[in-house]
């Protein structure tokens, strides 16, 4: 079975500063399957990335996808503050067929 | 432009039923999976049921397998997903969403209170 965990689980930075969001997979999973969201406060989630490193349409360029093994890492270059959200990994296998991380809460001050 | 609306939500006792409904519009309902993803209160994204474009395949998360049945009618371009056995840990936010490996279009959720 494969566990997704995201770390930190809150952070808060200024405008203008990096945030650097980790997923780690408890086993080798293939980065095609990994997908990012952005959840705003009250609201549904919204696809960020897909294929570890893929923008879905609409999505600026400040959001940026890496991986290396089992650690994918979410990067915004300079934070807004409308990135105030909760961000998910999720990952499509096998067992289970869709995992969830438990979700990084960014605030911006 | 796509949209899911989903209702249906709302508060019942442990062990009631409720039947979520999702409708979509603004692309190919027959051309998709659909599935239902929920968030409990303080919790992460839980993926609950899938299913396929034409209705004949059907998962689920083993948490609900057994209580909760997904289905769809095309001609109508509605989601389904009937609950029963309804138990308090199914408190959450239900989400309709759109994809196959992953979510690309979400509903606005709907809540649900399973409360004595």
């Amino acid at each position: 079975e494969i566990v997704l965990t995201q770390s930190p689980g809150r952070m808060s930075l200024s405008p203008g500063e990096r945030a650097t969001l980790s997923c780690r997979a408890s086993q080798s999973v293939s980065s095609s399957y990994l997908a990012w969201y952005q959840q705003e406060h009250g609201r549904s989630p919204r696809l960020l990335l897909y294929g570890a490193v893929s923008r879905a349409p609409g999505i600026p360029d400040r959001f940026r996808g890496s991986w290396s093994g089992t650690d994918f890492t979410l990067t915004i270059t300079r934070v807004e503050p409308e990135d105030s959200a909760v961000y998910h990994c999720q990952y499509y296998g096998s067992s289970p067929l869709y995992s969830f991380g438990q979700g990084t809460k960014l605030e911006i001050k | 432009e796509v949209r899911l609306v989903e209702s249906g939500g709302g508060l019942v006792e442990p062990g009631g039923s409720l039947r979520l409904s999702c409708s979509a519009s603004g692309f190919t309902v027959n051309n998709q999976w659909l599935h239902w993803v929920r968030r409990a209160p303080g919790k992460g994204l839980e993926w609950v049921s899938r299913i396929n474009d034409n209705g004949d395949f059907t998962s689920y998360a083993d948490s609900v397998k057994g209580r909760f049945t997904i289905s769809r009618d095309n001609a109508k371009s509605t989601l389904y997903l009937q609950m029963n056995s309804l138990r308090v840990e199914d408190t959450a936010v239900y989400f309709c969403a759109r994809g196959s490996a992953l979510f690309d279009n979400w509903g606005q959720g709907t809540v649900v209170t399973v409360s004595s």
